[in-house]
């Protein structure tokens, strides 16, 4: 069974600072791997996804994140973070030819300071 | 129009009460999903029916009922609730054999005193 491991439960940074969220999977089958963000008092929406090809995923908001098969990691990056990026972001992978189960990291909250 | 909406969005109820939250997505999505969101924001699927079969059941107990009358409806029906059913209950949908891109809803907050 695939699992997913978000290393940093909180991320504190500054305006304008970039960060980087990282995150670490295992699964011993080819997998999917996902990106959400969760706003407060909101349900979670897709940042960006890594299905095949290039291993550089560009996201919305600016976001994008890097697959790296040997390391099995999926790390979140912003080169420059705004007040309205303080969110949680959740991590996620999905066994390819199981798309329909889903199985998420336990978040990390970053937290945008002026 | 919001695509997946869940009602109620917050539910106060005792303990040994039964409560439904009813999820409805106009997405024309196949696959509808229930997570549970407990206090420390872990997010673990429960149910997910596609076209009204069940096909996934994790290890919930059976005080948890779903129920899909069509493929645009998922409800969660909860018999004799406890204190530790309190969390957020999100509602999700897909296409199936999708590449796990879900759509969720804002969420259905349940506390049990």
């Amino acid at each position: 069974a695939q699992s997913v491991t978000q290393l940093d439960s909180q991320v504190p940074v500054f305006e304008e600072a970039p960060v980087e969220l990282r995150c670490n999977y295992s699964s011993s089958v080819s997998v999917y791997l996902f990106w959400y963000v969760q706003y407060p008092n909101q349900g979670l929406q897709l940042l960006l996804k890594y299905l095949s090809g290039s291993t550089l995923v560009k996201g919305i908001n600016g976001f994008e994140a890097e697959f790296n098969k040997s390391q099995t990691s999926f790390h979140l990056r912003k080169p420059s973070v705004h007040i309205s990026d303080t969110a949680e972001y959740f991590c996620a992978v999905s066994d390819l030819g199981r798309g329909e189960k889903l199985v998420f990291g336990k978040g990390t909250k970053l937290t945008v300071n002026p | 129009d919001t695509a997946v909406s869940q009602t109620p969005k917050y539910l106060v109820t005792q303990m040994g009460n039964d409560k439904s939250i009813k999820c409805e997505q106009n997405l024309g999505h196949d696959t509808m999903y229930w997570y549970k969101q407990d206090s420390k924001k872990f997010l673990k699927i429960m149910f997910s029916y596609n076209n009204k079969e069940l096909i996934i059941n994790e290890t919930v107990p059976n005080r948890f009922s779903p129920k899909s009358p069509d493929k645009a409806h998922l409800n969660l029906h909860i018999n004799s609730l406890e204190l530790g059913d309190s969390a957020v209950y999100f509602c999700a949908s897909t296409v199936l054999l999708n590449t796990g891109e879900l759509f969720f809803g804002e969420g259905s907050r349940l506390t049990v005193l």
